[in-house]
């Protein structure tokens, strides 16, 4: 079956523009995960949607924001973008809030801020 | 809060070479620990997991990972690698049910021929 599939893979903006990223999860998965993965700060976690609700939420700032649709697609959005927000962003699925097991995660979108 | 420590940012190993990756965790709970892998250019997929039971876990392609709740470990070792296991790794770890992923910065192993 498709994996996660995350669009736009590359994109380039320009600080104070905004963004949106998408991500398709796995047929039938319904917990969508972000990550933000940079050179100086690694792999952190942003937030966690099931069912259409944020269940948990990473220590972000409030121009970081997603939501996620009734088909579990997801969106992330980035306000007001600064250098700094240029980096790898990923999105993971699993199949259902009580699992414990592994998180698929897509390709990625990689964000360029000038 | 929970923390992950990969001792190692980068090893460079001979192809056939036994290799191991170090991971060492903090935390005041029980957790879940795990290994992902990522490929130039790709997103992460895991290699392996412990979540209970055995401490001793094997992926399918050769790499295993010990459990060590008093040394608060989970290295990584392969005994022999392969040009293709060129990839960075991540140790991660999660408390309970949760699947907010606290990772590591990730060890960058590359084979050499």
């Amino acid at each position: 079956k498709a994996g996660v599939t995350q669009t736009p893979r590359y994109l380039i903006k320009t600080r104070g523009q905004q963004v949106t990223l998408s991500c398709s999860p796995i047929s039938g998965h319904r917990s969508v995960s972000w990550y933000q993965q940079t050179p100086g700060q690694g792999l952190q976690f942003l937030f966690e949607y099931f069912s259409e609700t944020q269940r948990n939420k990473g220590n972000f700032p409030g121009r970081f924001s997603g939501r996620q649709f009734s088909n579990s697609r997801s969106e992330m959005n980035v306000s007001t973008l600064e250098l700094g927000d240029s980096a790898l962003y990923l999105c993971a699925s699993s199949l259902h809030l009580s699992d414990t097991g592994e998180l698929f995660f897509g390709e990625g979108s990689r964000l360029t801020v000038l | 809060a929970q923390s992950v420590t990969q001792l190692d940012s980068q090893v460079p190993v001979f192809e056939e070479a036994p290799v191991e990756l170090r991971c060492n965790y903090s935390s005041s709970v029980s957790v879940y620990l795990f290994w992902y892998v990522q490929y130039p250019n790709q997103g992460l997929q895991l290699l392996l997991k412990y979540l209970s039971g055995s401490t001793l876990v094997e992926s399918i392609n050769g790499f295993e990972a010990e459990f060590n709740k008093s040394q608060t470990s989970f290295h990584l070792r392969k005994p022999s690698v392969h040009i293709s296991d060129t990839a960075e790794y991540f140790c991660a770890v999660t408390k309970g049910s949760a699947r907010q992923l606290t990772f590591g910065s990730g060890t960058q192993l590359t084979v050499l021929p």
